[in-house]
């Protein structure tokens, strides 16, 4: 069964530096997609960013980056210059072609320091 | 363009009961998968719909059952309720159910079981 674990329960970091929030994964499919998800407090699940596990190049949306490790099944996502606003539950989560559902880390807290 | 919405927010119940959930997909989707989110935990599949019938089901007792309606609305229906089932319910609406289409999520349904 494919698992997702993300080994940082909480991180924090100061207004306009940088993170980077790990993920890894466990499949022994070849092809499948990556995500991550933010959860504000007002609960919606909205997605971040997505990487296709056949393309090579790193997903970049603004200010947020991945870097994607297929070998090492590792897939960590880079906020830089963080805004106040980037506080949330932050989730990664895995998907197969021939899967229908989404499997979800269990999450990292982000807090935003002023 | 309304997003996935989901009713009631909140809903509070007692053990043994039976509870209704319903999801309204975003315009144009056809497809409504189910999540259950215990407090700190990340999302667990619950099941997907479409085209009116459940394509894949989670690990999740024959308690949880569901529906979707030939306008792509879903419901999700619990019965004997057990403490364990207090939880978010998230719902999410994709088209045609594959992982390259992004799922989008509503707020979803706090359930509370006392």
């Amino acid at each position: 069964a494919q698992t997702v674990t993300q080994s940082q329960p909480e991180m924090s970091v100061q207004e306009a530096e940088t993170v980077t929030l790990s993920c890894t994964y466990d499949t022994s499919e070849s092809d499948y997609y990556l995500f991550w998800y933010k959860q504000p407090p007002s609960r919606q699940m909205i997605l971040v960013i997505r990487q296709e596990a056949y393309k090579q190049q790193n997903a970049t949306e603004n200010r947020f980056s991945v870097n994607f490790q297929k070998a090492a099944k590792s897939f960590s996502l880079k906020i830089s210059d963080s805004q106040l606003g980037d506080a949330a539950m932050y989730f990664c989560a895995y998907n197969t072609q021939g899967a229908q559902k989404l499997v979800f880390g269990q999450g990292t807290r982000l807090t935003i320091n002023p | 363009d309304a997003g996935v919405t989901q009713s009631p927010t909140h809903l509070i119940k007692t053990r043994g009961q039976q509870v209704t959930l319903r999801c309204s997909p975003k315009s144009g989707h056809d497809t409504v998968s189910w999540y259950q989110q215990a407090l700190g935990q990340g999302p667990q599949f619950i099941f997907q719909y479409y085209e009116e019938e459940e394509r894949q089901r989670g690990n999740f007792p024959d308690r949880f059952s569901g529906h979707q309606f030939p306008n792509y609305s879903s419901e999700l229906n619990v019965n004997a309720l057990l403490l364990g089932d207090s939880a978010l319910y998230l719902c999410a609406s994709s088209l045609g159910g594959g992982p390259t289409y992004e799922q989008y999520f509503g707020p979803g349904t706090r359930l509370t079981v006392t």
